[in-house]
Protein backbone atom coordinates (compact mmCIF):
# COMPACT_ATOMS: atom_id res chain seq x y z
CA UNK A 1 0.00 0.00 0.00
CA UNK A 2 1.42 3.17 -1.13
CA UNK A 3 2.38 5.93 1.78
CA UNK A 4 2.57 9.71 1.80
CA UNK A 5 3.98 10.84 4.59
CA UNK A 6 3.70 14.63 5.80
CA UNK A 7 6.41 15.92 8.49
CA UNK A 8 3.74 17.20 10.40
CA UNK A 9 -0.31 17.32 11.09
CA UNK A 10 -0.52 20.74 12.83
CA UNK A 11 2.18 23.76 12.54
CA UNK A 12 1.96 27.65 13.73
CA UNK A 13 4.39 30.16 12.46
CA UNK A 14 4.55 33.42 12.34
CA UNK A 15 4.66 36.44 9.77
CA UNK A 16 7.57 36.65 7.90
CA UNK A 17 9.25 32.82 8.65
CA UNK A 18 10.84 30.82 6.02
CA UNK A 19 8.27 27.70 7.06
CA UNK A 20 9.11 23.85 5.21
CA UNK A 21 6.83 21.41 4.46
CA UNK A 22 8.02 18.06 3.58
CA UNK A 23 6.44 15.16 2.13
CA UNK A 24 7.89 11.41 1.76
CA UNK A 25 6.55 8.56 -0.61
CA UNK A 26 7.44 5.36 -0.49
CA UNK A 27 6.19 4.05 -3.63
CA UNK A 28 8.92 5.32 -5.88
CA UNK A 29 6.18 7.43 -7.75
CA UNK A 30 7.31 9.79 -10.58
CA UNK A 31 5.14 12.26 -9.82
CA UNK A 32 4.46 14.63 -6.52
CA UNK A 33 2.01 17.57 -6.26
CA UNK A 34 1.49 20.08 -3.25
CA UNK A 35 -1.96 21.51 -2.72
CA UNK A 36 -3.61 23.58 -0.80
CA UNK A 37 -7.34 22.98 0.54
CA UNK A 38 -9.49 26.19 1.95
CA UNK A 39 -13.04 25.76 2.57
CA UNK A 40 -15.29 26.10 -0.56
CA UNK A 41 -12.33 26.20 -3.16
CA UNK A 42 -11.44 22.47 -3.09
CA UNK A 43 -8.02 21.38 -4.16
CA UNK A 44 -6.11 24.12 -5.83
CA UNK A 45 -2.50 23.22 -7.56
CA UNK A 46 0.80 24.70 -5.85
CA UNK A 47 3.76 23.14 -7.56
CA UNK A 48 4.16 19.32 -9.00
CA UNK A 49 7.18 17.89 -9.98
CA UNK A 50 7.80 14.94 -12.62
CA UNK A 51 11.28 13.73 -11.89
CA UNK A 52 14.33 14.68 -9.58
CA UNK A 53 14.89 18.61 -9.52
CA UNK A 54 12.29 19.18 -12.32
CA UNK A 55 9.08 21.19 -10.68
CA UNK A 56 6.76 22.89 -12.59
CA UNK A 57 4.27 25.77 -11.44
CA UNK A 58 0.60 24.87 -10.36
CA UNK A 59 -2.17 27.34 -10.39
CA UNK A 60 -1.59 29.16 -7.32
CA UNK A 61 2.68 29.25 -6.91
CA UNK A 62 3.06 32.96 -5.93
CA UNK A 63 4.58 33.08 -2.30
CA UNK A 64 5.86 29.59 -2.58
CA UNK A 65 8.94 27.01 -3.87
CA UNK A 66 9.70 23.32 -3.83
CA UNK A 67 12.57 21.48 -4.17
CA UNK A 68 12.75 17.59 -5.02
CA UNK A 69 16.78 16.44 -5.13
CA UNK A 70 15.58 13.02 -4.21
CA UNK A 71 12.71 10.99 -5.83
CA UNK A 72 10.91 10.07 -3.04
CA UNK A 73 10.84 13.04 -1.47
CA UNK A 74 9.29 16.52 -2.52
CA UNK A 75 9.19 19.84 -0.28
CA UNK A 76 7.38 23.29 0.11
CA UNK A 77 8.95 26.28 1.25
CA UNK A 78 7.38 29.22 1.91
CA UNK A 79 9.68 32.02 1.59
CA UNK A 80 8.60 34.54 3.46
CA UNK A 81 4.69 33.30 5.45
CA UNK A 82 1.87 35.30 5.61
CA UNK A 83 -1.52 34.99 7.33
CA UNK A 84 -3.07 34.43 3.84
CA UNK A 85 -1.06 31.51 3.67
CA UNK A 86 -2.93 29.55 6.85
CA UNK A 87 -4.42 26.48 5.28
CA UNK A 88 -4.48 22.88 5.24
CA UNK A 89 -1.76 21.59 2.71
CA UNK A 90 -1.74 18.27 0.93
CA UNK A 91 1.47 16.45 -0.59
CA UNK A 92 0.22 13.62 -3.24
CA UNK A 93 2.24 11.33 -5.49
CA UNK A 94 1.20 9.29 -8.50
CA UNK A 95 2.73 6.88 -10.84
CA UNK A 96 4.20 7.79 -14.51
CA UNK A 97 2.04 8.40 -17.07
CA UNK A 98 -1.84 9.05 -17.67
CA UNK A 99 -4.53 7.34 -16.26
CA UNK A 100 -2.97 7.09 -12.70
CA UNK A 101 -4.59 8.36 -9.53
CA UNK A 102 -3.06 10.08 -6.64
CA UNK A 103 -2.32 8.81 -3.58
CA UNK A 104 -2.39 11.63 -0.59
CA UNK A 105 -1.01 12.42 2.32
CA UNK A 106 -2.59 13.49 5.73
CA UNK A 107 -1.76 16.71 5.17
CA UNK A 108 -0.55 19.76 7.21
CA UNK A 109 -2.75 22.73 8.82
CA UNK A 110 -0.44 25.31 8.65
CA UNK A 111 -1.45 28.57 11.21
CA UNK A 112 0.38 31.90 10.33
CA UNK A 113 0.28 33.86 13.16
CA UNK B 1 -7.71 24.60 -19.74
CA UNK B 2 -9.80 22.14 -18.02
CA UNK B 3 -12.18 23.36 -15.85
CA UNK B 4 -14.48 20.64 -13.91
CA UNK B 5 -17.85 21.46 -12.19
CA UNK B 6 -19.21 19.58 -9.25
CA UNK B 7 -22.89 19.74 -7.89
CA UNK B 8 -24.19 19.96 -5.23
CA UNK B 9 -21.97 22.01 -2.94
CA UNK B 10 -23.58 19.95 0.02
CA UNK B 11 -26.00 16.95 -0.37
CA UNK B 12 -28.42 15.68 3.00
CA UNK B 13 -29.78 12.42 2.67
CA UNK B 14 -31.74 9.73 4.91
CA UNK B 15 -29.71 6.63 5.34
CA UNK B 16 -30.84 4.19 3.15
CA UNK B 17 -31.10 6.75 0.59
CA UNK B 18 -29.58 6.75 -2.82
CA UNK B 19 -26.71 9.71 -3.27
CA UNK B 20 -25.66 11.36 -6.76
CA UNK B 21 -23.00 13.83 -7.59
CA UNK B 22 -22.78 15.29 -10.64
CA UNK B 23 -19.36 16.52 -12.41
CA UNK B 24 -18.92 18.36 -15.99
CA UNK B 25 -15.67 18.78 -17.75
CA UNK B 26 -15.02 20.75 -20.07
CA UNK B 27 -12.30 19.36 -22.47
CA UNK B 28 -13.37 16.49 -24.68
CA UNK B 29 -9.96 14.82 -24.57
CA UNK B 30 -10.14 14.35 -21.03
CA UNK B 31 -10.16 10.19 -20.47
CA UNK B 32 -9.49 9.74 -16.91
CA UNK B 33 -11.77 10.34 -13.98
CA UNK B 34 -11.43 9.68 -10.79
CA UNK B 35 -13.73 10.07 -7.33
CA UNK B 36 -12.17 10.27 -4.33
CA UNK B 37 -13.65 10.56 -0.29
CA UNK B 38 -12.38 12.52 2.26
CA UNK B 39 -13.47 11.88 5.73
CA UNK B 40 -13.00 14.76 8.28
CA UNK B 41 -9.67 15.23 9.56
CA UNK B 42 -8.68 12.39 7.10
CA UNK B 43 -6.58 12.08 3.84
CA UNK B 44 -8.20 11.96 0.17
CA UNK B 45 -8.86 8.37 -0.73
CA UNK B 46 -9.65 6.80 -4.47
CA UNK B 47 -12.67 5.33 -4.29
CA UNK B 48 -13.76 4.40 -7.56
CA UNK B 49 -12.44 5.57 -11.28
CA UNK B 50 -13.68 5.69 -14.61
CA UNK B 51 -12.13 5.36 -18.09
CA UNK B 52 -12.91 6.85 -21.14
CA UNK B 53 -13.93 3.25 -23.35
CA UNK B 54 -16.61 2.38 -20.75
CA UNK B 55 -19.78 3.92 -20.00
CA UNK B 56 -20.23 2.32 -16.13
CA UNK B 57 -18.53 1.10 -13.39
CA UNK B 58 -19.93 -0.24 -9.86
CA UNK B 59 -18.07 -2.10 -6.99
CA UNK B 60 -20.31 -3.01 -4.37
CA UNK B 61 -22.78 0.67 -3.34
CA UNK B 62 -20.99 3.34 -5.16
CA UNK B 63 -21.31 3.65 -9.34
CA UNK B 64 -19.72 6.02 -11.85
CA UNK B 65 -21.59 6.10 -15.03
CA UNK B 66 -19.82 8.45 -17.30
CA UNK B 67 -21.56 10.49 -20.84
CA UNK B 68 -18.92 11.48 -23.01
CA UNK B 69 -21.40 13.32 -25.42
CA UNK B 70 -22.56 15.81 -22.86
CA UNK B 71 -19.16 15.45 -20.99
CA UNK B 72 -20.40 14.88 -17.35
CA UNK B 73 -19.74 11.95 -14.95
CA UNK B 74 -21.78 10.86 -11.96
CA UNK B 75 -21.07 8.93 -8.80
CA UNK B 76 -23.97 6.76 -7.27
CA UNK B 77 -24.26 5.70 -3.90
CA UNK B 78 -26.82 3.59 -2.82
CA UNK B 79 -28.36 2.48 0.27
CA UNK B 80 -26.48 5.41 2.10
CA UNK B 81 -24.86 4.74 5.83
CA UNK B 82 -23.63 7.11 8.01
CA UNK B 83 -20.21 6.23 7.33
CA UNK B 84 -20.58 7.08 4.06
CA UNK B 85 -20.68 10.74 5.30
CA UNK B 86 -17.63 12.85 3.94
CA UNK B 87 -16.24 15.47 1.35
CA UNK B 88 -16.26 13.97 -2.56
CA UNK B 89 -13.95 15.12 -5.35
CA UNK B 90 -14.32 14.52 -8.76
CA UNK B 91 -11.22 15.21 -11.04
CA UNK B 92 -10.98 15.16 -14.68
CA UNK B 93 -7.29 14.20 -16.61
CA UNK B 94 -6.04 13.54 -20.63
CA UNK B 95 -3.90 11.66 -22.59
CA UNK B 96 -0.69 11.36 -21.12
CA UNK B 97 -1.56 13.75 -18.48
CA UNK B 98 -0.80 12.85 -14.84
CA UNK B 99 -2.20 16.13 -13.33
CA UNK B 100 -5.85 16.34 -12.70
CA UNK B 101 -8.42 19.09 -12.13
CA UNK B 102 -10.51 18.88 -9.27
CA UNK B 103 -14.12 19.60 -8.96
CA UNK B 104 -14.70 22.09 -5.41
CA UNK B 105 -15.94 18.87 -3.57
CA UNK B 106 -19.60 17.96 -2.24
CA UNK B 107 -20.12 17.26 1.14
CA UNK B 108 -22.53 14.43 1.74
CA UNK B 109 -24.37 14.34 5.05
CA UNK B 110 -26.05 10.76 5.94
CA UNK B 111 -28.27 11.05 8.74
CA UNK B 112 -29.29 7.99 10.75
Amino acid sequence: DVKVTQSSRYLVKRTGEKVFLECVQDMDHENMFWYRQDPGLGLRLIYFSYDVKMKEKGDIPEGYSVSREKKERFSLILESASTNQTSMYLCASSSAGGKQPQHFGDGTRLSIL
Amino acid sequence: GENVEQHPSTLSVQEGDSAVIKCTYSDSASNYFPWYKQELGKRPQLIIDIRSNVGEKKDQRIAVTLNKTAKHFSLHITETQPEDSAVYFCAASKGGSYIPTFGRGTSLIVHP
